[in-house]
């Protein structure tokens, strides 16, 4: 499984935008890059996920590079409720490559 | 809707004994997951079913683990002969399909069973 690194912890304040940077330099031109979230106490959620293009949804937007080596997931205003652990996870698109492979993640701290 | 559910939350066993944790999927959610989450770890995959089939058990730690699926909806993880080491968060998780148009689906986890082992 191709490997993604992530910041151990990252802090930011309330109403801020925060980026969230996962660099993937071993990327293969199939994987997909899927971010999800872990709250405190609760299950992993998934947040976004992309392939080339720039992606948004209601959650956050995730932006990537041009060679793809690189991705950074945008919280564009946060909140008290967005502090949890952040994971960049690269899924192949092959049968047998559904599962999930969660590095140490990003814990990400809001500030009030 | 009703989300995946886990049970029992909470299990305490001493070592040496037999444990069965079960998952509820989201109704008709095709595929099954089991992960594994030590404190201060991200979650570790154990195996997968898409309907009733165990597709890939790779990450299941040693033959006292084994998970089924048999009617393609409720599966169980049994562990055999519990060890300390087996203290652990389990989680379940489901997708509504295998593929989508080479994409993925997204998946939903459920609470997690928490297993202490004496």
């Amino acid at each position: 499984d191709a490997k993604t690194t992530q910041p151990n912890s990252m802090e930011s304040n309330e109403e801020e935008p925060v980026h969230l940077p996962c660099n993937h330099s071993t990327i293969s031109g199939t994987d997909y890059i899927h971010w999800y979230r872990q709250l405190p106490s609760q299950g992993p959620e998934y947040v976004i996920h992309g392939l080339t293009s720039n992606v948004n949804n209601r959650m956050a937007s995730l932006a990537i590079a041009e060679d793809r080596k690189s991705s950074t997931l945008i919280l564009h205003r946060a909140t008290l409720r967005d502090a949890a652990v952040y994971y960049c996870i690269l899924r192949g698109q092959i049968q047998g490559a559904q599962k999930l492979v969660f590095g140490q993640g990003t814990r990400l701290t809001i500030n009030p | 809707g009703a989300g995946v559910s886990q049970s029992p939350r909470y299990k305490v066993t001493k070592r040496g004994q037999d444990v069965a944790l079960r998952c509820d999927p989201i109704s008709g959610h095709v595929s099954l997951y089991w992960y594994r989450q030590a404190l201060g770890q991200g979650p570790e995959f154990l195996t997968y079913f898409n309907y009733e089939a165990q597709q890939d058990k790779s990450g299941l730690p040693n033959d006292r683990f084994s998970a089924e699926r048999p009617e393609g909806s409720i599966s169980t993880l049994t562990i055999q002969r519990t060890e300390q080491r087996d203290s652990a968060m389990y989680r379940c998780a489901s997708s509504s399909s295998p593929l989508r148009g080479g994409k993925y689906n997204e998946q939903f986890f459920g609470p997690g069973t928490r297993l202490t082992v004496l």
